[in-house]
């Protein structure tokens, strides 16, 4: 039972172009959302965060939206630089310390020239 | 400066072997984790240790069993390793506090069974 879906396995957008990166949940007990960005052979690295609380968190070029009642986040890089290649990861959890994360299953993201 | 650092980055070994996989972190976070990445790149929490305390264990089988001899160590030790052991390991950690997750990962072992 995945609890957290990210759709679209592969995403190409052109520089300087916007990319949408989209993840749905279904557990309405998640209520602290992340998403990560994975180059091969690195580890998962934070790139921002966005609680329940609120339905926008902005950070540069990178903002996520929450929409609660859709049960569904998004990710939007402004502009698309080549270097934003990678798999992103949207993760959830439940409020309370030291709480696991659940993951989706990723979406490759190919910035073209 | 490493802040979550892992090793060894690749194992291979043979079944039936015991292998151990070491983690440290530096950012005095004090809550540790295990997660698997398999071969369709589907990353699962397997344990969690606050304050060497034990807080999650996943439905893992009792051949893994992580030790963390301090708030930086988390180790995992893997005895009778199968076939499908074979996965990427990732140790993360984070500084538990209310409203807050961001737990910050190593760069990976890649354990290969034969």
């Amino acid at each position: 039972d995945q609890q957290v879906k990210q759709n679209s396995p592969s995403l190409s957008v052109q520089e300087g172009r916007i990319s949408i990166l989209n993840c749905d949940y279904t557990n309405s007990m998640f209520d602290y959302f992340l998403w990560y960005k994975k180059y091969p052979a690195e580890g998962p690295t934070f790139l921002i965060s966005i609680s329940s609380i609120k339905d926008k968190n902005e950070d540069g070029r990178f903002t996520v939206f929450l929409n609660k009642s859709a049960k569904h986040l998004s990710l939007h890089i402004v502009p698309s630089q080549p270097g934003d290649s990678a798999v992103y990861f949207c993760a959830a959890s439940v409020s309370g310390t030291a709480s696991k994360l659940t993951f989706g299953t990723g979406t490759r993201l190919q910035v073209t020239l | 400066d490493t802040a979550v650092s892992q090793t060894p980055k690749y194992l291979v070994t043979q079944m039936g072997n015991d292998k151990s996989i070491k983690c440290e972190q530096n950012l005095g976070h004090d809550t540790m984790y295990w997660y698997k990445q398999d071969s369709k790149k589907f990353l699962k929490i397997m344990f969690s240790y606050n304050n060497k305390e034990l807080i999650i264990n996943e439905t893992v089988p009792n051949r893994f069993s992580p030790k963390s001899p301090d708030k930086a160590h988390l180790n995992l030790h893997i005895n009778s390793l199968e076939l499908g052991d074979s996965a990427v390991y990732f140790c993360a950690s984070s500084q538990a506090r209310r409203g807050h997750n961001e737990q910050f990962f190593g760069p990976g072992t890649r354990l290969t069974v034969l």
